[in-house]
């Protein structure tokens, strides 16, 4: 199944700046998926971003605070942007690992202050 | 580390049978979450729970967390193609700020 590097693990960030979160995979795929999981609640889809398209956004989340880069088959960022208190929460990514089912990055705590 | 493991890995049954996928944890859970993926889509939540003996429904999926909390249970009942997909339990992994998974089980239902 694919490895995959999310970074950074954490972060503590004032409101109204931007944190870029990355994920690198060893292993060239299709689909990435962005997660975020705030505190008490369950995982969220986020968006789904493939290569060379514009990623897909789930509803409540758009471009303009979740922008997501898709550079080619082993990479992804997600930018949360004009932070807030609200943002805080644990971000994943996740790629489908065919036979093996899926494969999740380690997650980013970020928390707004 | 805390590990959680899904049994089985793979399933197949026939539309209208009944099913129990089972997520072992190898420490006490403190809030376990069922996810299902359908191919080539993202996660999608199910159930979270968290007190020992709690049961929940949806539809015709029913999670259980046993009383020990390290253990739950996800059956569905009469199940039909679109109960196809990967189902996943996941946890907060205790005082490490990291989330686990489990192994996955993979469903498919024969019409």
């Amino acid at each position: 199944s694919a490895v995959i590097s999310q970074k950074p693990s954490r972060d503590i960030c004032q409101r109204g700046t931007s944190l870029t979160i990355q994920c690198q995979v060893d292993s060239q795929v299709t689909m990435m998926f962005w997660y975020r999981q705030q505190p008490g609640q369950s995982l969220t889809l986020i968006a789904t971003a493939n290569q060379g398209s514009e990623a897909t956004y789930e509803s409540g989340f758009v471009i303009d605070k979740f922008p997501i880069s898709r550079p080619n088959l082993t990479f992804s960022t997600l930018t949360v942007s004009n932070m807030s208190p609200e943002d805080s929460s644990i971000y994943l990514c996740s790629v489908e690992g065919g036979s093996s089912g899926y494969t999740f990055g380690s997650g980013t705590r970020l928390t707004v202050v | 580390s805390q590990e959680l493991e899904q049994s089985p890995q793979s399933l197949i049954v026939q539309e209208g049978k009944n099913l129990t996928i089972n997520c072992t944890s190898s420490k006490t859970l403190y809030g376990l979450y069922w996810y299902k993926q359908k191919y080539g889509e993202g996660l999608i939540f199910l159930m979270m729970l968290q007190k020992g003996g709690e049961e929940k429904s949806h539809e015709k999926i029913t999670a259980k967390l046993d009383e020990k909390k390290q253990q739950s249970s996800l059956h569905i009942t009469a199940s039909q193609p679109s109960h196809a997909g990967i189902y996943l339990c996941g946890a907060d992994e205790f005082r490490t700020y990291k989330y686990i998974f489990g192994t996955g089980t993979r469903l498919k239902v024969l019409a």
